[in-house]
């Protein structure tokens, strides 16, 4: 069956431009997840969706980062005013229900902001 | 410092030798213990789930936790070269004090498996 998909994979950014990466979660998987992967680092939790309720946005480095689930299923992240610091693969992960450790991860968004 | 410390590697094996990964974390919050592997340009694909301290073996994967030293291990036996890529341990409180599901990771162990 489909996997985690992600869109686009690589996307160039100027400094300064806004940019929208896309999750398609595996259907009925309940939690999404955000990450960042900075080179040479492991993930960095960004926030987490249970549904269509973000329940934790701990993670996001700044006011410029925001995220939606609006209806349970597909997550945007989007980045304004994108700095050079940005640059990272965001990794999407989704699980089947709220209390399951088993995140399956799609193959990310490269952003490279130059 | 970062709660769950890593060493990056590369770790060089031969074919057919075990591989040894670690990692140590601070917070004693942490219950439950994950190992993901990732290969170049791919997403972490869960490979160990432990809850809290003891062994867990699957087939050549052998994951151990201990709480009272704050130290996790993944064992491969059998090595081969289509295990070479990275080896990220996973962490979490599990609801205490973060969110459910919330991982910490560490930096991730290249390994590269030679023939």
């Amino acid at each position: 069956g489909a996997g985690v998909s992600q869109s686009p994979r690589y996307k160039v950014a100027k400094r300064g431009q806004d940019v929208a990466l896309r999750c398609d979660p595996i259907s009925g998987h309940v939690s999404l997840f955000w990450y960042q992967q900075a080179l040479g680092q492991g993930p960095e939790f960004l926030t987490y969706f249970q549904n269509e309720a973000q329940l934790d946005k701990s993670g996001l480095p700044s006011d410029r980062f925001f995220a939606e689930r609006p209806e349970g299923s597909v997550s945007t992240l989007k980045i304004q005013r994108t700095q050079q610091e940005d640059s990272a693969v965001y990794l999407c992960a989704s699980s089947l229900s709220s209390s399951s450790y088993e995140q399956y991860f799609g193959p990310g968004t490269r952003l490279t902001v130059t | 410092q970062k709660e769950v410390e890593q060493d990056p590697g590369p770790l060089s094996v031969p074919e057919g030798a075990i591989v040894s990964l670690n990692c140590t974390y601070s917070n004693s919050a942490f219950q439950y213990f994950m190992w993901y592997r990732q290969y170049s340009r791919k997403g972490p694909e869960l490979l160990m789930y432990t809850y809290s301290s003891g062994n867990k073996e699957d087939g050549r994967f052998t994951a151990q936790v201990d709480k009272s030293s704050k130290y996790i291990s993944l064992f491969i036996r059998d090595s081969q070269p289509s295990d070479s890529a990275t080896y990220l341990c996973a962490m979490s409180a599990g609801g205490l004090t973060d969110s459910w599901g919330k991982l910490q990771f560490g930096a991730g162990t290249q390994v590269v498996v030679t023939p």
